[in-house]
C-alpha cells in the first residue's frame, strides 16, 4: 500500500533553535498533504493545508511564521518549527492525499521534545 | 461546522468480547465518516470508512461500522476482541473528497483488551 514516511520519527532539540520535519509520499504523488499535532493522550489538532506551489493554509490560532510549511514537490512537504519553546514539544503528524485516486495516508508521525 | 464525539474515553474488555466503540457526528452536509487505529509513538492507520454508499461498512481486522442517519452515529464494532487490538481508535468526518479532504478527529477511545 501507499507509504507516507515521516523524518525524523524523534528529535530533541535546545530552546531557540529551529527543527525541520519532513513528510514524504513514497510511492505516489500528493498535490495535498496536512499537518497535524498530537497532545499527550489528545486527539490530532489540525494545524495546515500544504498544497504543492502554493502557500499553505493555516487553521485559526496557529502562528504560520512559527510554523513554516514548505511544499516545493509533490512528494515532499516540510513543517519548521522556528525559535522553538518547550510549549512546542509534542507529536506532529503528516498526511498526504494521492492525487489520482483522494485516498489519504498518514505518516508515522515525530515527536519534538524541546529542553 | 463538523464535530464528532466519541462517547467513553477509555474502554476496556475482555479477549473475545464484543468491542463497541462509539461515535457521534454533526455535519451540516453529507458526511464522510472514518475510523482509524493509532499504536503507540505512530501515525494512523484508516480502519474503514464511509462515503455515503453501503451503510454497514467492513474495515481491516474484522472491523465494522453502520451509518445510522437518523441517529448521526457512526459506531464501531468487532465481534470477539483480540489482544493485539489493543490501541487508540479515532472517529473522523470530512465534508467529502473534494480537494481538501480536511478531517475532523473526536478526542479518541482508549481500548484495552483484558486476557
Amino acid at each position: 500500500g501507499a507509504v507516507v514516511s515521516q523524518h525524523p520519527s524523534w528529535v530533541i532539540c535546545k530552546s531557540g533553535t529551529s527543527v525541520k520535519i519532513e513528510c514524504r509520499s513514497l510511492d505516489f504523488q500528493a498535490t495535498t498533504m496536512f499537518w497535524y499535532r498530537q497532545f499527550p493522550k489528545q486527539s490530532l489538532m489540525l494545524m495546515a493545508t500544504s498544497n504543492e506551489g502554493s502557500k499553505a493554509t493555516y487553521e485559526q490560532g496557529v502562528e504560520k511564521d512559527k510554523f513554516l510549511i514548505n511544499h516545493a514537490s509533490l512528494t515532499l512537504s516540510t513543517l519548521t518549527v522556528t525559535s522553538a519553546h518547550p510549549e512546542d514539544s509534542s507529536f506532529y503528524i503528516c498526511s498526504a492525499r494521492e492525487t489520482n485516486t483522494g485516498e489519504l495516508f498518514f505518516g508515522e508521525g515525530s515527536r519534538l521534545t524541546v529542553l | 461546522a463538523q464535530s464528532v464525539t466519541q462517547l467513553g474515553s477509555h474502554v476496556s474488555v475482555s479477549e473475545g468480547a464484543l468491542v463497541l466503540l462509539r461515535c457521534n457526528y454533526s455535519s451540516s452536509v453529507p458526511p464522510y465518516l472514518f475510523w482509524y487505529v493509532q499504536y503507540p509513538n505512530q501515525g494512523l492507520q484508516l480502519l474503514l470508512k464511509y462515503t455515503s454508499a453501503a451503510t454497514l461498512v467492513k474495515g481491516i481486522n474484522g472491523f465494522e461500522a453502520e451509518f445510522k442517519k437518523s441517529e448521526t452515529s457512526f459506531h464501531l464494532t468487532k465481534p470477539s476482541a483480540h489482544m493485539s487490538d489493543a490501541a487508540e481508535y479515532f472517529c473522523a468526518v470530512s465534508r467529502g473528497g473534494g480537494s481538501n479532504y480536511k478531517l475532523t478527529f473526536g478526542k479518541g477511545t482508549l481500548l484495552t483488551v483484558n486476557p
